[in-house]
């Protein structure tokens, strides 16, 4: 257990419609990651954020965007969803955003879209 | 650009090694993590390098050349339940984006008994 948490752990939705995947990073942690993991791409970096900050932009879509809260919990919002989108999405956390800092994985959402 | 490769699969016998390989190209470049990950499962901290060298860690052991953009992770005594992916994953340093992981495709290893 790495300490960070991730809700749903199932997410079956339709294309088109919109849902919320939440994050709770391990305690003291202040920087959370969202990744997105299909078969055919691996682990892809969408966005971190930094004590409630974005800090840097991977390859996120425009119709994903997320936030950090004031107690650091992070939620990535994914809207218009197509069948493209089902895959695992991971929230990790990190003490600081420094290179040095291992990132520990939360447990992931598994998002399925009809 | 980022450009990480590594074997797509490898395949060995229990109790044996393997070396899983990776060469990387990055903008910035701020050391060097490897993740082991089970099919359908979290990604789990195995081992990180930022000087070049040998660092070992029990049956695991993680190699860095920074001049050659090259690192590979070492499993010895091989284990069934090695048998995961093992993600390379370069960490980035530019700008504001530090700590940033690149991840490679993995490399899928199959233990045989």
């Amino acid at each position: 257990d790495s300490g960070v948490t991730q809700t749903p752990k199932h997410l079956i939705t339709a294309t088109g419609q919109r849902v919320t995947l939440r994050c709770s990073p391990r305690s003291g942690d202040l920087s959370v990651y969202w990744y997105q993991q299909s078969l055919d791409q691996g682990l892809q970096f969408l966005i971190q954020y930094y004590n409630g900050e974005e800090r840097a932009k991977g390859n996120i879509l425009e119709r994903f965007s997320a936030q950090q809260f004031p107690d650091l919990h992070s939620e990535l919002n994914l809207s218009s969803l197509e069948l493209g989108d089902s895959a695992l999405y991971f929230c990790a956390s990190s003490p600081s955003g420094g290179g040095n800092n291992e990132q520990f994985f939360g447990p992931g959402t598994r998002l399925t879209v009809l | 650009g980022q450009n990480i490769d590594q074997p797509t699969e490898m395949t060995a016998t229990e109790g044996a090694i393997v070396q899983i390989n990776c060469t990387y190209q990055t903008s910035g470049f701020n050391g060097l993590f490897w993740y082991q990950q089970h099919a359908g499962e979290a990604p789990t901290f195995l081992s990180y390098n930022v000087l070049d060298g040998l660092e070992e860690k029990g049956r695991f052991s993680s190699f860095l050349s920074r001049s050659k953009g090259y690192s590979y992770l070492l499993l010895k005594e091989l284990q069934m339940k090695d048998s995961a992916s093992y993600l390379c994953a370069p960490a980035l340093n530019y700008g504001g984006s530090q700590g940033n992981l690149i991840f490679g495709k993995g490399t899928k290893l199959s233990v045989k008994p």
